[in-house]
């Protein structure tokens, strides 16, 4: 059953640590989306890739978060230094090449507490 | 462009009863509509596609959306209501021909009550 996988699915640490979090596309996906989740501002795009390159980052905050595909089967998303304000839920979804009909595949989350 | 509007954070109703979840989409290009259910500690999960095909869509659990342009709506029903669809729902849009930016709404919480 191929499905995206996310870690840690928790996270707690103080302010100014470096956190990093990880997803593993569904195989032969070739987009990868990185969601933000939090009850005041609700699902928000912070970056998405294409075939590794990144197509579009302007909902991510640049001085401290960034957004990286080392290969195909791994993205990563770190946030250097963290702050209480970026607890959230962060998700992680893949896609399959252009032309498909746009559906989304999502990861579990990683929650993020920043004390 | 594009964006979707979700009317009503919260719904209620009563088990057995019909589920009327509204969106509303404004996009300057023909659209793909979706929606997706997130039940509780788990990520999104495809309910339901419009991709320009049929214009009434089916999806999985009983869940059906109809597009209607003329009114820019895409509006999620079920006959009756179970416990177990309770959760929160998603709407969402994207630009047809290939991916692009897939834009969400802001969620509408539904309660069953028994």
């Amino acid at each position: 059953d191929a499905r995206v996988t996310q870690t840690p699915r928790h996270k707690v640490t103080e302010m100014g640590q470096e956190v990093t979090m990880r997803c593993q596309p569904i195989l032969g996906h070739n987009t990868v989306f990185w969601y933000r989740q939090t009850m005041m501002q609700g699902l928000e795009l912070l970056a998405y890739f294409r075939n590794r390159a990144p197509l579009d980052d302007s909902g991510m905050p640049k001085d401290r978060f960034s957004a990286e595909m080392p290969d195909a089967t791994l993205a990563t998303l770190k946030i250097q230094p963290s702050e209480p304000r970026d607890s959230a839920v962060y998700f992680c979804a893949s896609a399959p090449g252009q032309g498909a009909s746009g559906e989304l595949f999502f990861g579990e989350g990683s929650r993020l507490t920043v004390l | 462009a594009q964006s979707v509007t979700q009317l009503g954070s919260h719904v209620s109703v009563s088990e057995g009863a019909l589920v009327l979840l509204r969106c509303n989409y404004s996009s300057s290009v023909p659209p793909y509509l979706f929606w997706y259910v997130q039940y509780p500690n788990q990520g999104l999960q495809l309910l339901l596609k419009y991709t320009s095909a049929a214009t009434l869509v089916k999806g999985i659990n009983g869940f059906e959306a109809e597009f209607k342009k003329s009114e820019t709506s895409f509006h999620l029903t079920k006959p009756s209501a179970h416990m177990s669809d309770a959760a929160e729902y998603f709407c969402a849009v994207t630009s047809s021909g290939g991916y692009q930016k897939v834009t969400f709404g802001t969620g509408t919480k539904l309660q069953v009550i028994p």
